[in-house]
């Protein structure tokens, strides 16, 4: 598509709960990148691929959060066993060089 | 790694008015720059971007000025509309390819 996708655009888990948050890049774009925006304001870098592989994992929490982007699928990010410290707005991005990133409209998720 | 700062916070303007925003880098490798627009309740949207070999660049009524030797650029809005009020993010990309983010800069146009 012409636009990054992401669904849902609202998840509400109970704190120990998994979360799985989705995103389409725009067509013919070969990274995808994942940020979170706590607080309205800070992004915090998460993980990038190159096509399926990760390109640069530096921000994933490694416990808990993993993602991948499967060929012929929409890229995910999966969070186990949630924390309320977790709810944030989950953005995806995409880039067709890794310079001009375009981004969805985010999965806001909300742990209680 | 990169460390973006921002300045300043909150910005309030006339209608009509200019508007600039101001971004420090630490690294001199960074080479990218943009600026996106975040509305509330939606994901930031790239107005405007510049590459270290270029010192400004213009698009109707935003511009963005890029200083190597200082490790600054900033962000011009002219003559502001309402429409203009949003949430402003710059960013530098460092040689590694990640995005360095500064803390946002939220801006009012008051009719």
């Amino acid at each position: 598509g012409e636009e990054v996708a992401q669904t849902p655009k609202h998840l509400v888990r109970g704190e120990g709960q998994k979360a799985k948050l989705y995103c389409a890049p725009i067509k013919g774009h070969s990274y995808v990148f994942w940020y979170q925006q706590v607080l309205k304001n800070e992004f915090k870098f998460l993980i990038s691929f190159q096509n399926e592989n990760v390109f640069d994992e530096t921000g994933m929490p490694k416990e808990r959060f993993s993602a991948k982007c499967l060929p012929n699928s929409p890229c995910s990010l999966e969070i186990q066993a949630t924390k309320l410290e977790d709810s944030a707005v989950y953005f995806c991005a995409s880039s067709q060089s890794h310079n001009e990133q375009f981004f969805g409209p985010g999965t806001r998720l909300t742990v209680l | 790694g990169e460390n973006v700062e921002q300045h300043p916070s909150t910005l309030s303007v006339q209608e009509g008015d200019s508007a600039v925003i101001k971004c420090t880098y630490s690294d001199s490798a960074s080479n990218y720059f943009p600026w996106y627009k975040q509305e509330l309740g939606k994901g930031p949207q790239l107005i405007i971007d510049i590459r270290s070999n270029v010192g400004e660049k213009k698009d109707q009524r935003i511009a963005v000025t890029l200083n190597k030797t200082a490790k600054h650029f900033s962000l011009h809005i002219t003559e502001t509309q309402p429409e203009d009020s949003a949430v402003y993010f710059c960013a530098a990309n460092d040689p590694g390819n990640q995005f360095y983010f500064g803390t946002g800069t939220s801006l009012t146009v008051i009719p």
